[in-house]
C-alpha cells in the first residue's frame, strides 16, 4: 500500500487567499484524522471522521476552518481566508476501526508544509 | 494546559548506550499509550504502544514502561543507533477505537557514532 498520501507538500500563499490541503487515506481504513503540527502547539487534532461522519471537531481553531470528507478515499481541508499565524505543517492520519477493535494505530502521512505570507 | 507534557526538548546519546526519553501526563483517564518516531520531513510513524494494564512493553531494541501513580512513562531504546535520530512524541489516548491522540511536543534524539 501507498500508504497515507497528502497534497501538496509545500503550500505558500499569501494572508487572505483560499487554501486547500487533501488527504488520501489508506484503503480499507475508516478512520481519518487532521492534525496540525506547531513550535508552540506541538501536535493537535483538528478533526476526526469515522466512516466519512466527522465525529469530533473541537480542535478546528475557528471558523474559517473547514474538512469535509465526500467518500471514504478522499478528504480535504480548507482554510479560508488564510492568516499569517495557521503556517504550520498540517498532517493527515489515518486507522481501521474495527467492530473489536480496541485501540487503533494512526497511520501519518509526510505532511503539508503550509506557509502564509 | 498541556495534558501530555516531554519535558526535555533534546537528547543526546553514543552510540550502544541507551536513550531514556520521558513523559509525563496529567490525566488519569488516559489507558492507552504510544510512542511515535518522525524523521525530517516525514510523518509520525507508530514505534510502541502500552495499556493501562501492563507496566512494561518491550520490542526488540524499545521498551516502554509505565509508572501509573506517577502519570509516567519512559522508552528506552537499547542498544541506541545512529538511525534512531529523530523526533520521539509521546501520545495518550483513551482505551477506546477511534478516539484522538494527544501529543506531546516531542524529544528530539540524536546518536551519535
Amino acid at each position: 500500500d501507498a500508504g497515507v498520501i497528502q497534497s501538496p507538500r509545500h503550500e505558500v500563499t499569501e494572508m487572505g487567499q483560499e487554501v486547500t490541503l487533501r488527504c488520501k487515506p489508506i484503503s480499507g481504513h475508516n478512520s481519518l484524522f487532521w492534525y496540525r503540527q506547531t513550535m508552540m502547539r506541538g501536535l493537535e487534532l483538528l478533526i476526526y471522521f469515522n466512516n466519512n461522519v466527522p465525529i469530533d471537531d473541537s480542535g478546528m481553531p475557528e471558523d474559517r476552518f473547514s474538512a469535509k470528507m465526500p467518500n471514504a478515499s478522499f478528504s480535504t481541508l480548507k482554510i479560508q481566508p488564510s492568516e499569517p499565524r495557521d503556517s504550520a505543517v498540517y498532517f493527515c492520519a489515518s486507522s481501521f476501526l474495527g467492530l473489536f477493535t480496541v485501540t487503533d494505530t494512526q497511520y501519518f502521512g509526510p505532511g503539508t508544509r503550509l506557509t502564509v505570507l | 494546559d498541556q495534558q501530555v507534557k516531554q519535558n526535555s526538548p533534546s537528547l543526546s546519546v553514543q552510540e550502544g548506550r541507551i536513550s531514556i526519553l520521558n513523559c509525563d501526563y496529567t490525566n488519569s483517564m488516559f489507558d492507552y499509550f504510544l510512542w511515535y518516531k518522525k524523521y525530517p520531513a516525514e510523518g509520525p510513524t507508530f514505534l510502541i504502544s502500552i495499556s493501562s494494564i501492563k507496566d512494561k512493553n518491550e520490542d526488540g531494541r524499545f521498551t516502554v514502561f509505565l509508572n501509573k501513580s506517577a502519570k509516567h512513562l519512559s522508552l528506552h531504546i537499547v542498544p541506541s543507533q545512529p538511525g534512531d535520530s529523530a523526533v520521539y512524541f509521546c501520545a495518550a489516548t483513551f482505551n477506546q477505537a477511534g478516539t484522538a491522540l494527544i501529543f506531546g511536543k516531542g524529544t528530539t534524539l540524536s546518536v551519535s557514532s
